[in-house]
């Protein structure tokens, strides 16, 4: 089965720009899509078709989608981008989730 | 505006079978499917399945098959998702989620949420 990869935990200074990768085979051949969870939230989502913001979701937010990585960059990091983000493909008509990777800014 | 409200949270002893409910509002549920999402307690997110909004064909995660369904009432513009034989591990935080198909599927809205507790 497919299986997308995330490291569980990410820091980042803020101010400065968190990347957070979600590795697959030929996952760059699949479209990607990215969540944040906020502790005790639903998940909101950031970026879908690899690149695009959904309308509400501010400009820092930017993603990338090539080879076997797709990445969720974060510019200009801020103390309410603290949260867990989890990506997202389509594959076989199944919905994969990655893990999940915890950003912290500290 | 889009909102999708599930029902309450459910506490079910080992066995049962629980029902829980998400009602749409702010678009007609014919122009959507719907998706079935659980997390258990500090884990991450797991798909079950899809239900079309206007047909209700349905597609559900291999693990679920057997003990899940999933139907809709477009009278009232609400889901439903069944899941029978629970066990411990299915205590969860299960969630309905928009789902937009466009080359591929994502979710743009999701509910609030809803705690089953599987425990004897």
């Amino acid at each position: 089965s497919y299986e997308l990869t995330q490291p569980p935990s990410v820091s980042v200074s803020p101010g400065q720009t968190a990347s957070i990768p979600c590795s697959a085979h030929k996952l760059g051949e699949k479209y990607a899509c990215w969540y944040q969870q906020k502790p005790g939230q639903s998940p909101v989502l950031v970026i879908y078709r690899d690149t695009r913001r959904p309308s509400g979701i501010p400009e820092r937010f930017s993603g990338s989608n090539s080879g076997d990585t797709a990445t969720l960059t974060i510019s200009g990091t801020q103390a309410m981008d603290e949260a867990v983000y989890f990506c997202q493909a389509w594959d076989s008509n199944t919905i994969i989730f990655g893990g999940g990777t915890k950003l912290t800014v500290l | 505006q889009v909102q999708l409200v599930q029902s309450g949270g459910e506490v079910k002893k080992p066995g049962a079978s629980v029902t829980v409910s998400c009602k749409v509002s702010g678009y007609s549920l014919t122009n959507h499917a719907i998706s079935w999402v659980r997390q258990a307690p500090g884990q991450g997110l797991e798909w079950m399945g899809w239900i079309s909004g206007n047909y209700g064909n349905t597609n559900y995660a291999q693990k679920f098959r057997g003990r899940v369904t999933m139907t809709t009432d477009t009278s009232t513009s609400t889901t439903y998702m069944d899941l029978r034989g629970l066990r411990s591990d299915d205590t969860a935080v299960y969630y309905c989620a928009r789902e937009i198909v466009d080359g591929t599927s994502f979710f743009d809205y999701w509910g609030q949420g809803t705690l089953v507790t599987v425990s004897s």
